[in-house]
């Protein structure tokens, strides 16, 4: 699987846009590009997954470049709640997702 | 619909001892996999089931093993505990898992401290 790169941490104010960046410039084409996060001290949760197009579902937007080599995950309204480490995984077809260190996001009231 | 459940949610043992944890994964769902997470390692992936087999194997020694269930529930054993085997261990299932790209939904973990 491709690596991943992400800053360590990053702040938000309550209500903003919380824009998450992840670079993985080795992904093949065959290789999706997953967004988790975890909350401390519980399981990691799903939040969207692509593979070429842009994606949004209930939770976020995901915006892949057009050369695949990085990614945006979108939280379009940040609550506190948010705060967790989103974790930006690239996988291929071999059950097992590689989890980096991640991002600490924080969203500050 | 129910999400993934593992029982028990917090444990304690001493070293040598071994610990058996329990995973239910999301009906319908085929695959589970395990993970281990630890401050100083990060989340790492120990093994996967998908129809009672074990498809796939991290980089863990012998001392950790499971099973898979004609129902798709699953058990992982770790024998002869030691203290670095203290974590929060994870359990995911996936809907079919035999493309290999199905969505794994995590469970709330099971915190194992060995003393």
């Amino acid at each position: 699987d491709a690596k991943t790169t992400q800053p360590p941490s990053m702040d938000c104010a309550e209500g903003r846009a919380a824009n998450l960046p992840c670079n993985h410039s080795t992904i093949s084409g065959n290789e999706y590009v997953y967004w988790y996060r975890q909350i401390h001290s519980q399981g990691p949760q799903y939040i969207i997954h692509g593979l070429k197009n842009n994606e949004t579902n209930e939770m976020a937007s995901l915006i892949i470049t057009e050369d695949r080599k990085s990614s945006t995950l979108i939280l379009p309204h940040a609550t506190l709640r948010d705060t967790a480490v989103y974790y930006c995984i690239v996988r291929g077809s071999n059950y097992k997702l590689t989890f980096g260190k991640g991002t600490l996001l924080t969203v500050n009231p | 619909k129910a999400g993934v459940t593992q029982t028990p949610r917090y444990l304690i043992k001493t070293r040598g001892q071994q610990v058996t944890l329990s995973c239910s994964p999301i009906s319908g769902h085929r695959s589970v996999s395990w993970y281990q997470q630890t401050p100083g390692q990060g989340l790492q992936f120990l093994f996967e089931y998908f129809s009672e087999t074990q498809r796939n194997k991290g980089n863990f020694p012998g001392r950790f093993s499971g099973r898979q269930f004609s129902n798709s529930r699953s058990e992982m054993n770790v024998s002869t505990l030691e203290l670095g085997d203290s974590a929060l261990y994870l359990c995911a299932s996936s809907l079919d898992g035999a493309r290999g790209l199905e969505t794994q939904y995590f469970g709330p973990g099971t915190r194992l401290l060995v003393l």
